[in-house]
């Protein structure tokens, strides 16, 4: 099956910096690769997504890289905001088993 | 609207015991999962039904039992719960077959605690 790294587990940043979080998969034919935000007490909410069929996707102040080569994604927050601060998990679709695998999750603090 | 609810949002319970929790989405949606989040934040599947069949079924204790009485609704029943069991259980939904590339939608979460 499908095995996600993800890194790193903590991140600090002051606001207006920006976060890189980066996963790793281990199957090369996984097509699917979406990002989570999980707020306190809340279920993950999609932030953001990417198909194989492309490198780079953005949107505002979010955009996720994909090198398919070399099997790892990255997640880049640029200006950061106390509201930003949440666990971050990727996940990447597991086509065998058709369900989603998710990497440990990254907690972001941002310092206002 | 909520689009994917769950209850209750809090379960305290004895070992032993047998305990539902009910899931409930009102996007249409075809496909409808149970995932686990232990402590240490680790999301996990369980199980996935597509339209009332069970597609999904990872290595679960056979104590765990999903039950789909209509696509809109998933219910996951334990028997003689554990000190193991003790997690948030997510419900999530996705519009079409398992294995999609579709977003999935996550409900509120519900924390068992096993006493």
């Amino acid at each position: 099956g499908e095995n996600v790294e993800q890194h790193p587990s903590t991140l600090s940043v002051q606001e207006g910096d920006s976060a890189v979080i980066k996963c790793t998969y281990s199957d090369s034919a996984s097509n699917y690769f979406p990002w989570y935000k999980q707020e306190l007490g809340k279920g993950p909410q999609l932030i953001i997504d990417i198909r194989s069929n492309v490198g780079e996707k953005k949107d505002q102040r979010i955009a996720v890289t994909l090198n398919k080569t070399a099997k790892h994604f990255s997640l880049h927050i640029t200006e950061t905001q106390p509201e930003d601060s949440a666990v971050y998990f990727c996940a990447v679709m597991d086509t065998g088993r058709r369900a989603l695998t998710f990497g440990s999750g990254t907690r972001l603090q941002v310092q206002p | 609207d909520t689009a994917v609810s769950q209850t209750p949002k809090y379960l305290v319970t004895q070992m032993g015991n047998d305990k539902s929790i009910k899931c409930e989405q009102n996007l249409g949606h075809d496909t409808m999962y149970w995932y686990k989040q232990d402590s240490k934040k680790f999301l996990k599947i369980m199980f996935s039904y597509n339209n009332k069949e069970l597609i999904i079924n990872e290595t679960v204790p056979n104590r765990f039992s999903p039950k789909s009485p209509d696509k809109a609704h998933l219910n996951l029943h334990i028997n003689s719960l554990e000190l193991g069991d003790s997690a948030v259980y997510f419900c999530a939904s996705s519009p079409r077959v398992a294995g999609a590339t579709d977003t999935q939608y996550f409900g509120p979460g519900t924390r068992l605690t096993v006493l």
